[in-house]
């Protein structure tokens, strides 16, 4: 069965970096598409990047554009988020989730999520 | 500021049915397709319907995704207690080039 293994979050400064990795197993995860998701304590979902199965296409939320990088290394069936210039409103649930399809744009659907990693950004 | 907008509570009686609005635009709902997740306290979400009204293998039937121009839908029928949890719509924008999550909707069976 699909399974979504988030690690990497903890508690960091404002300014500092962190890496997210998702390894994920039960799929083909060359074939499909791959998401970051994120949900702040008591807030909703807020979508952060997509990855195309090929790594051919990637797209960001305006909120992370610039200081966020999604990857993805197939021969470790992984996913990762590199996030850069870490401030308080990046204090979230970081979720992996996989596309029900390819990722590329119009019509992506995350079907299967990750438990979730949780990330901390105080001083 | 999300660009979907949802009621942020819906209640119901055991066996009754209850509707959740999603509210869109035309670069959103209007042009892809709607789907909506479930999230039970302290858990990650889970896909309900996709693709406006596709059910994934193991949904129950009790839950049904509809879609009419900018706006869509989701009915639980035959309300249960375990079906106390946030909902949420998403779409792809073609503005944005995103994908957008709605607001949530805090469903309660009293």
């Amino acid at each position: 069965q699909v399974q979504l293994v988030e690690s990497g979050g903890g508690v960091v400064q404002p300014g500092t970096s962190l890496r997210l990795s998702c390894a994920a197993s039960g799929f083909s995860f060359s074939s499909y598409g791959m998401h970051w998701v994120r949900q702040a304590p008591g807030k909703g979902l807020e979508w952060v990047a997509l990855m195309s199965y090929d790594g051919g296409n990637k797209y960001y939320a305006d909120s992370v554009e610039g200081r966020f990088t999604i990857s993805r290394d197939t021969s470790k069936d992984t996913v990762y988020l590199q996030m850069n210039s870490l401030s308080a409103e990046d204090t979230a649930m970081y979720y992996c989730a996989k596309d029900l399809r390819g990722g590329r744009g119009r019509g992506v659907i995350p079907d299967y999520w990750g438990q979730g990693t949780l990330v901390i950004v105080s001083s | 500021q999300s660009v979907l907008t949802q009621p942020p509570s819906a209640s119901g009686t055991p066996g009754h049915r209850v509707t959740i609005s999603c509210s869109g635009s035309s670069s959103n709902i209007g042009i892809n397709t709607v789907n909506w997740y479930q999230q039970l306290p302290g858990t990650a979400p889970k896909l309900l319907t996709h693709s406006n009204d596709q059910r994934p293998s193991g949904v129950p039937d009790r839950f049904s995704g509809s879609k009419s121009g900018t706006s869509a839908s989701l009915a639980i029928s035959g309300l249960q207690s375990e079906d106390e949890a946030e909902y949420y719509c998403a779409a792809w924008d073609d503005i944005l080039s995103a994908f957008v999550f709605g607001t949530g909707t805090k469903v309660t069976v009293v």
